[in-house]
Protein backbone atom coordinates (compact mmCIF):
# COMPACT_ATOMS: atom_id res chain seq x y z
CA UNK A 1 0.00 0.00 0.00
CA UNK A 2 1.60 3.37 -0.71
CA UNK A 3 1.73 5.43 2.04
CA UNK A 4 4.00 8.32 4.34
CA UNK A 5 4.48 6.71 7.52
CA UNK A 6 5.41 8.33 10.20
CA UNK A 7 6.54 7.28 13.94
CA UNK A 8 5.85 7.77 16.53
CA UNK A 9 2.35 8.82 16.66
CA UNK A 10 2.14 10.25 20.33
CA UNK A 11 4.71 12.13 21.74
CA UNK A 12 5.44 13.56 25.39
CA UNK A 13 8.90 14.66 25.91
CA UNK A 14 10.62 17.43 28.05
CA UNK A 15 12.02 20.51 27.35
CA UNK A 16 15.48 20.45 25.85
CA UNK A 17 15.75 16.11 25.76
CA UNK A 18 16.53 15.84 21.83
CA UNK A 19 13.68 13.86 19.68
CA UNK A 20 13.47 12.31 16.47
CA UNK A 21 10.46 11.98 14.48
CA UNK A 22 10.26 9.53 11.34
CA UNK A 23 8.63 9.73 8.18
CA UNK A 24 9.40 7.27 5.54
CA UNK A 25 7.40 6.84 1.94
CA UNK A 26 7.17 3.67 -0.07
CA UNK A 27 6.25 5.69 -3.64
CA UNK A 28 9.54 6.70 -4.52
CA UNK A 29 8.34 10.23 -4.12
CA UNK A 30 11.28 13.34 -4.54
CA UNK A 31 9.71 16.42 -2.64
CA UNK A 32 9.20 15.69 0.72
CA UNK A 33 7.89 18.19 3.28
CA UNK A 34 7.08 18.76 7.22
CA UNK A 35 4.23 21.04 8.52
CA UNK A 36 3.10 21.63 11.92
CA UNK A 37 -0.48 22.26 12.37
CA UNK A 38 -1.94 24.28 15.07
CA UNK A 39 -5.29 25.78 16.05
CA UNK A 40 -5.96 28.83 14.48
CA UNK A 41 -2.74 29.03 12.74
CA UNK A 42 -3.59 26.20 10.19
CA UNK A 43 -0.78 24.34 8.45
CA UNK A 44 2.53 25.73 8.26
CA UNK A 45 5.58 24.28 6.64
CA UNK A 46 8.61 23.66 8.50
CA UNK A 47 11.08 22.13 5.90
CA UNK A 48 10.91 20.49 2.61
CA UNK A 49 12.85 18.38 0.55
CA UNK A 50 13.15 18.62 -3.71
CA UNK A 51 15.37 15.22 -3.47
CA UNK A 52 18.49 13.62 -2.05
CA UNK A 53 20.66 16.15 -0.05
CA UNK A 54 18.37 18.71 -1.33
CA UNK A 55 16.56 20.80 1.74
CA UNK A 56 15.29 23.74 2.42
CA UNK A 57 13.49 25.98 5.20
CA UNK A 58 9.78 26.54 4.86
CA UNK A 59 7.67 29.20 7.33
CA UNK A 60 8.79 28.20 10.75
CA UNK A 61 11.94 26.51 10.58
CA UNK A 62 13.49 27.80 13.97
CA UNK A 63 13.79 25.34 16.22
CA UNK A 64 14.13 22.32 13.71
CA UNK A 65 16.62 20.13 11.53
CA UNK A 66 15.62 18.12 9.16
CA UNK A 67 18.43 15.44 6.80
CA UNK A 68 17.63 13.48 3.73
CA UNK A 69 19.90 11.07 3.06
CA UNK A 70 18.08 8.32 1.35
CA UNK A 71 14.64 8.90 -0.90
CA UNK A 72 12.15 6.98 0.98
CA UNK A 73 13.27 8.83 4.69
CA UNK A 74 12.75 12.36 5.62
CA UNK A 75 13.32 12.77 9.75
CA UNK A 76 12.55 15.63 11.52
CA UNK A 77 14.99 16.76 14.64
CA UNK A 78 13.89 18.64 17.36
CA UNK A 79 17.37 19.18 19.11
CA UNK A 80 16.19 20.83 22.23
CA UNK A 81 12.49 21.23 21.82
CA UNK A 82 10.92 23.81 23.65
CA UNK A 83 6.99 24.05 25.19
CA UNK A 84 6.18 25.70 22.26
CA UNK A 85 6.95 22.93 19.74
CA UNK A 86 3.63 21.18 21.05
CA UNK A 87 1.88 20.87 17.89
CA UNK A 88 0.55 17.96 15.74
CA UNK A 89 2.92 17.28 12.68
CA UNK A 90 2.35 15.97 9.89
CA UNK A 91 4.94 14.64 6.85
CA UNK A 92 3.93 14.63 3.41
CA UNK A 93 5.25 13.40 -0.01
CA UNK A 94 4.63 14.10 -3.99
CA UNK A 95 6.20 13.57 -6.78
CA UNK A 96 8.29 16.54 -8.51
CA UNK A 97 5.38 17.82 -10.08
CA UNK A 98 3.86 20.26 -8.44
CA UNK A 99 0.32 20.03 -10.08
CA UNK A 100 0.09 16.43 -7.90
CA UNK A 101 -0.97 16.59 -4.79
CA UNK A 102 0.45 15.59 -1.49
CA UNK A 103 0.10 12.34 0.48
CA UNK A 104 0.44 12.82 3.97
CA UNK A 105 1.29 10.46 6.84
CA UNK A 106 -1.23 9.92 9.97
CA UNK A 107 0.66 13.08 12.01
CA UNK A 108 2.44 13.28 15.54
CA UNK A 109 0.95 14.58 18.09
CA UNK A 110 4.21 16.26 20.24
CA UNK A 111 3.42 17.55 23.59
CA UNK A 112 6.47 19.52 25.43
CA UNK A 113 6.49 19.91 29.05
CA UNK B 1 0.46 38.75 -0.80
CA UNK B 2 -0.68 35.20 -1.77
CA UNK B 3 -3.47 33.86 0.40
CA UNK B 4 -6.25 31.19 0.67
CA UNK B 5 -9.91 32.72 2.44
CA UNK B 6 -12.52 29.80 3.79
CA UNK B 7 -14.74 31.39 4.63
CA UNK B 8 -16.93 29.38 6.99
CA UNK B 9 -14.91 28.12 9.93
CA UNK B 10 -17.87 26.25 10.85
CA UNK B 11 -20.99 24.56 8.81
CA UNK B 12 -23.57 21.82 9.86
CA UNK B 13 -25.77 20.12 7.18
CA UNK B 14 -28.57 17.32 7.52
CA UNK B 15 -27.15 14.01 5.97
CA UNK B 16 -28.80 13.83 2.71
CA UNK B 17 -28.64 17.47 2.16
CA UNK B 18 -26.38 19.12 -0.42
CA UNK B 19 -22.91 20.76 0.62
CA UNK B 20 -20.97 23.60 -0.79
CA UNK B 21 -17.73 24.34 0.71
CA UNK B 22 -16.25 28.12 -0.45
CA UNK B 23 -12.60 28.55 -0.85
CA UNK B 24 -11.34 32.30 -2.10
CA UNK B 25 -7.41 32.64 -3.40
CA UNK B 26 -5.10 35.77 -4.12
CA UNK B 27 -2.67 35.02 -6.80
CA UNK B 28 -1.61 36.49 -9.58
CA UNK B 29 -1.22 33.52 -11.90
CA UNK B 30 -2.90 30.60 -13.21
CA UNK B 31 -2.50 28.37 -9.66
CA UNK B 32 -2.82 24.97 -8.52
CA UNK B 33 -5.71 24.02 -6.59
CA UNK B 34 -6.05 21.91 -3.90
CA UNK B 35 -9.27 20.49 -1.85
CA UNK B 36 -7.75 17.91 1.02
CA UNK B 37 -10.27 16.20 4.23
CA UNK B 38 -9.30 15.49 7.99
CA UNK B 39 -10.97 13.02 9.38
CA UNK B 40 -10.51 13.33 13.17
CA UNK B 41 -7.38 11.79 14.37
CA UNK B 42 -6.36 11.21 10.99
CA UNK B 43 -3.85 12.80 8.22
CA UNK B 44 -4.89 14.83 5.39
CA UNK B 45 -6.41 13.11 2.10
CA UNK B 46 -6.52 14.66 -1.43
CA UNK B 47 -10.09 15.01 -2.49
CA UNK B 48 -9.26 16.52 -6.20
CA UNK B 49 -6.96 18.73 -7.52
CA UNK B 50 -7.09 21.55 -10.70
CA UNK B 51 -4.27 22.93 -12.79
CA UNK B 52 -5.70 23.01 -16.01
CA UNK B 53 -8.37 22.10 -18.46
CA UNK B 54 -11.88 21.78 -17.38
CA UNK B 55 -12.25 24.09 -14.40
CA UNK B 56 -15.51 21.59 -13.26
CA UNK B 57 -13.12 18.61 -11.50
CA UNK B 58 -14.24 15.26 -10.04
CA UNK B 59 -12.58 14.10 -7.12
CA UNK B 60 -13.17 10.78 -4.92
CA UNK B 61 -16.15 10.38 -2.49
CA UNK B 62 -18.95 12.11 -4.88
CA UNK B 63 -16.90 15.40 -4.42
CA UNK B 64 -16.80 17.84 -6.95
CA UNK B 65 -15.18 21.55 -7.37
CA UNK B 66 -15.43 24.08 -9.54
CA UNK B 67 -13.08 26.56 -10.51
CA UNK B 68 -13.71 29.97 -11.57
CA UNK B 69 -11.25 32.64 -12.42
CA UNK B 70 -13.26 35.64 -12.66
CA UNK B 71 -14.32 35.20 -9.04
CA UNK B 72 -10.85 34.18 -7.54
CA UNK B 73 -12.79 31.21 -5.98
CA UNK B 74 -12.63 26.94 -6.18
CA UNK B 75 -15.81 25.81 -4.44
CA UNK B 76 -16.02 22.32 -3.59
CA UNK B 77 -19.40 20.48 -3.60
CA UNK B 78 -21.27 17.50 -2.58
CA UNK B 79 -25.07 16.77 -4.40
CA UNK B 80 -25.62 14.44 -0.88
CA UNK B 81 -23.80 14.30 1.94
CA UNK B 82 -23.22 11.31 4.23
CA UNK B 83 -22.79 11.59 7.74
CA UNK B 84 -19.14 9.45 7.17
CA UNK B 85 -18.17 13.10 5.45
CA UNK B 86 -18.00 14.89 8.93
CA UNK B 87 -14.60 16.08 8.84
CA UNK B 88 -11.73 19.40 8.60
CA UNK B 89 -11.43 20.15 5.13
CA UNK B 90 -9.02 22.42 3.61
CA UNK B 91 -8.15 24.64 0.19
CA UNK B 92 -4.81 25.23 -0.54
CA UNK B 93 -3.26 27.05 -3.66
CA UNK B 94 0.22 26.13 -5.28
CA UNK B 95 2.01 29.45 -5.89
CA UNK B 96 5.18 30.09 -7.34
CA UNK B 97 6.88 28.67 -10.00
CA UNK B 98 7.89 25.33 -11.79
CA UNK B 99 8.10 22.42 -9.50
CA UNK B 100 8.87 23.94 -6.60
CA UNK B 101 5.55 25.54 -5.75
CA UNK B 102 4.41 26.48 -2.52
CA UNK B 103 0.98 25.78 -1.27
CA UNK B 104 -0.60 28.44 0.83
CA UNK B 105 -3.48 26.69 3.13
CA UNK B 106 -6.95 27.93 4.37
CA UNK B 107 -7.78 27.53 7.94
CA UNK B 108 -9.99 25.08 7.16
CA UNK B 109 -14.27 24.17 7.60
CA UNK B 110 -15.25 22.30 10.18
CA UNK B 111 -18.47 20.25 8.60
CA UNK B 112 -20.90 18.53 11.19
CA UNK B 113 -23.51 16.57 9.95
CA UNK B 114 -26.90 16.11 11.28
CA UNK B 115 -28.60 12.55 11.29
Amino acid sequence: EAQVTQNPRYLITVTGKKLTVTCSQNMNHEYMSWYRQDPGLGLRQIYYSMNVEVTDKGDVPEGYKVSRKEKRNFPLILESPSPNQTSLYFCASRLQRAGDGYTFGSGTRLTVV
Amino acid sequence: AQSVTQPDIHITVSEGASLELRCNYSYGATPYLFWYVQSPGQGLQLLLKYFSGDTLVQGIKGFEAEFKRSQSSFNLRKPSVHWSDAAEYFCAVGAGAGNNRKLIWGLGTSLAVNP
